[in-house]
């Protein structure tokens, strides 16, 4: 099993382009989750979804989308990217038994440098 | 809304020695999920630990155990017998056992030296 695949690994962008971080995961989770982390901060939810075609804001969700059409890939969506959004990002999965909750498993992480 | 605090930004500790991460959170409601996760240089997040908030007994992991004290809203990470792999940033995270309350609430982090 692959886990949580982010790509890309790293991206510079410049201010006002888009582009879509791509989030993948094989362990056929219900939950998936986009998180960014800036220096000082601990991790910060941007969206989330609890199934496919299901998803929802989190706290900080200004500038960014996301769908869910199929259960594995829940991507991120930069509409017109800012010096703000330069981050370090994080897609995680998760999924319940029952009433039982198991960790989250986290991808590798994006860099995103916005100019 | 909750709020996960870590008072401590930096700790070190000699190999082989033992160390205690604190954490804090408030919140209103009776059941939820704490988790430690561990981030290495590497930057990816690994699960440490866990421990539901309904389970009076202290979870356990190997080296790593937590001192959970729910009436104090308290939740510490005890790494014992320290090796210099357990270097990294140390984040303590809190989710809602309400299953449409899909967030971690997650604590600013410490990051642990490990002194050879």
């Amino acid at each position: 099993n692959a886990g949580v695949t982010q790509t890309p690994k790293f991206q510079v962008l410049k201010t006002g382009q888009s582009m879509t971080l791509q989030c993948a995961q094989d362990m056929n989770h219900e939950y998936m989750s986009w998180y960014r982390q800036d220096p000082g901060m601990g991790l910060r939810l941007i969206h989330y979804s609890v199934g496919a075609g299901i998803t929802d804001q989190g706290e900080v969700p200004n500038g960014y989308n996301v769908s869910r059409s199929t259960t594995e890939d829940f991507p991120l969506r930069l509409l017109s990217a800012a010096p703000s959004q330069t981050s370090v990002y994080f897609c995680a999965s998760s999924y319940t038994s029952g009433t039982y909750l198991y960790g989250y498993t986290f991808g590798s992480g994006t860099r995103l440098t916005v100019v | 809304a909750q709020t996960v605090t870590q008072s401590q930004p930096e700790m070190s500790v000699q190999e082989a020695e033992t160390v205690t991460l604190s954490c804090t959170y408030d919140t209103s409601e009776s059941d939820y999920y704490l988790f430690w996760y561990k981030q290495p240089p590497s930057r990816q997040m690994i699960l440490v630990i866990r421990q539901e908030a309904y389970k009076q007994q202290n979870a356990t992991e190997n080296r790593f155990s937590v001192n959970f004290q729910k009436a104090a809203k308290s939740f510490s990470l005890k790494i014992s017998d320290s090796q210099l792999g357990d270097a990294a940033m140390y984040f303590c995270a809190y989710r809602s056992a309400d299953f449409g309350n899909e967030k971690l609430t997650f604590g600013t982090g410490t990051r642990l030296t490990i002194i050879p």
